[in-house]
């Protein structure tokens, strides 16, 4: 089992819908829980951080956690062209950040 | 204009050819890392330093080396020995090296390739 799992995508949606993203981690222990955006051949970039259950928003951005159910989402309201890009997962555990490898989401005008 | 800056953008190595990647952040930050991505794979950790002068291995650290000489510079070497060096290499730091809310941040990339 992945330490940090994604549905590689693509994921498409048309402009002004919610985009959905989801991640599992399997190490129970785990504490923080990040979102990054990365842009085809750029680097990440870290758009939210969630460290305890419940949600947090940014935006139009809105971060999900369970730690019960070892599941974290990202939503996206109102999504844009401009969000199409690669979303990272990334998950602190045993004091290393692990990543996912990332879904791809299209959004289409 | 804080931030981390990474270069060069694009290198090209020949095979037996060591070559340093340069990485240096002036966000006052303690913790440096290094990451390798290759396509379909997630990030992974190649050497990360939390204090000048000190460094650890990371998941696939064989074939490279560091130094910390400085808080604001952590240079790779890709050495002959790394067998598959051809890969997007990104430099991370954060404000400590442990702990549950160590936010990593970014440079912009060195894409090696090895002709």
């Amino acid at each position: 089992q992945k330490e940090v799992e994604q549905n590689s995508g693509p994921l498409s949606v048309p402009e002004g819908a919610i985009a959905s993203l989801n991640c599992t981690y399997s190490d129970r222990g785990s504490q923080s829980f990040f979102w990054y955006r990365q842009y085809s051949g750029k680097s990440p970039e870290l758009i939210m951080s969630i460290y305890s259950n419940g949600d947090k928003e940014d935006g139009r951005f809105t971060a999900q956690l369970n730690k019960a159910s070892q599941y974290v989402s990202l939503l996206i309201r109102d999504s844009q062209p401009s969000d199409s890009a690669t979303y990272l997962c990334a998950v602190i555990a045993q004091n290393k950040l692990i990543f996912g490898t990332g879904t791809l989401l299209a959004v289409q005008p | 204009d804080g931030g981390i800056t990474q270069s060069p953008k694009y290198l090209f190595r020949k095979e037996g050819q060591n070559v340093t990647l340069s990485c240096e952040q002036n966000l006052n930050h303690d913790a440096m890392y290094w990451y390798r991505q290759d396509p379909g794979q997630g990030l992974r950790l190649i050497y990360y330093s939390q204090i000048v002068n000190d460094f650890q291995k990371g998941d696939i650290a064989e074939g490279y080396s560091v130094s910390r000489e400085k808080k604001e510079s952590f240079p790779l070497t890709v050495t002959s020995a790394q067998k598959n060096p051809t890969a997007f290499y990104l430099c991370a730091s954060s404000s400590q090296g442990q702990g549950a809310y160590n936010e990593q941040f970014f440079g912009p990339g060195t894409r090696l390739t090895v002709l």
